[in-house]
């Protein structure tokens, strides 16, 4: 069973169009994470949501809003995308409260944006 | 903030040979330490963490690291690395409390036969 999972794996889209990506954990978390890998790999937090209420928001753009419906799933809406926005974007899930709190990683959706 | 730099962004290293992966990193409170491995086109995998204790952690498919507070470090070290370690591997800081992960830019290790 996998324990992070993110549909679509790959996204090709224009530019201008809003698309969404969903992760769902079954790890029985209590946190989830949406984290960007760029070209050079580099990977950086964008949000974080704690039973359904957001606790870090980096400095994203606010054509990116993440929605949380229960605590098992953390979606991600980006509008109006742009090509800046080509990446990887990995959604993951901890304990938030845990010492250990090791964060389990889903397999990535690789965005392109053209 | 919290901010880790991985010194090397390559390391190509001979099959059988040993592999030492170096991060620093940069705090003013105290932090857990990781390392994580991502293979090509995968979502990345908890190699080993330092929370407290022994400063050498022993982490999964034979890596170890060693955490060095006098010199804010955490190199990661495997004795004989196989083909299969070749990927991309990422340092870690966290601080205590409800903090972000904050990740190196990692390096990518490419064994040779």
């Amino acid at each position: 069973d996998t324990a992070v999972s993110q549909t679509p794996k790959y996204l090709v889209t224009q530019m201008g169009n809003d698309k969404s990506i969903k992760c769902e954990q079954n790890l029985g978390h209590d946190t989830m994470y949406w984290y960007k890998q760029d070209s050079k790999k580099f990977l950086k937090i964008m949000f974080s949501y704690n039973n359904k209420e957001l606790i870090i928001n980096e400095t994203v753009p606010n054509r990116f809003s993440p929605k949380s419906p229960d605590k098992a799933h953390l979606n991600l809406h980006i509008n109006s995308l742009e090509l800046g926005d080509s990446a990887v974007y990995f959604c993951a899930s901890s304990f938030l409260a845990a010492r250990a709190d090791e964060q389990f990683f889903g397999p990535g959706t690789r965005l392109t944006v053209l | 903030a919290q901010s880790v730099t991985q010194l090397d962004s390559q390391v190509p290293v001979f099959e059988e040979a040993p592999v030492e992966l170096r991060c620093n990193y940069s705090s003013s409170v105290s932090v857990y330490l990781f390392w994580y491995v991502q293979y090509p086109n995968q979502g990345l995998q908890l190699l080993l963490k330092y929370l407290s204790g022994s400063t050498l952690v022993k982490g999964i498919n034979g890596f170890e690291a060693e955490f060095n507070k006098s010199q804010t470090s955490f190199h990661l070290r495997k004795p004989s690395v196989h083909i299969s370690d070749t990927a991309e591997y990422f340092c870690a800081v966290r601080a205590l409390g409800n903090t972000p992960l904050v990740f190196g830019k990692g390096t990518r290790l490419s064994v040779i036969a």
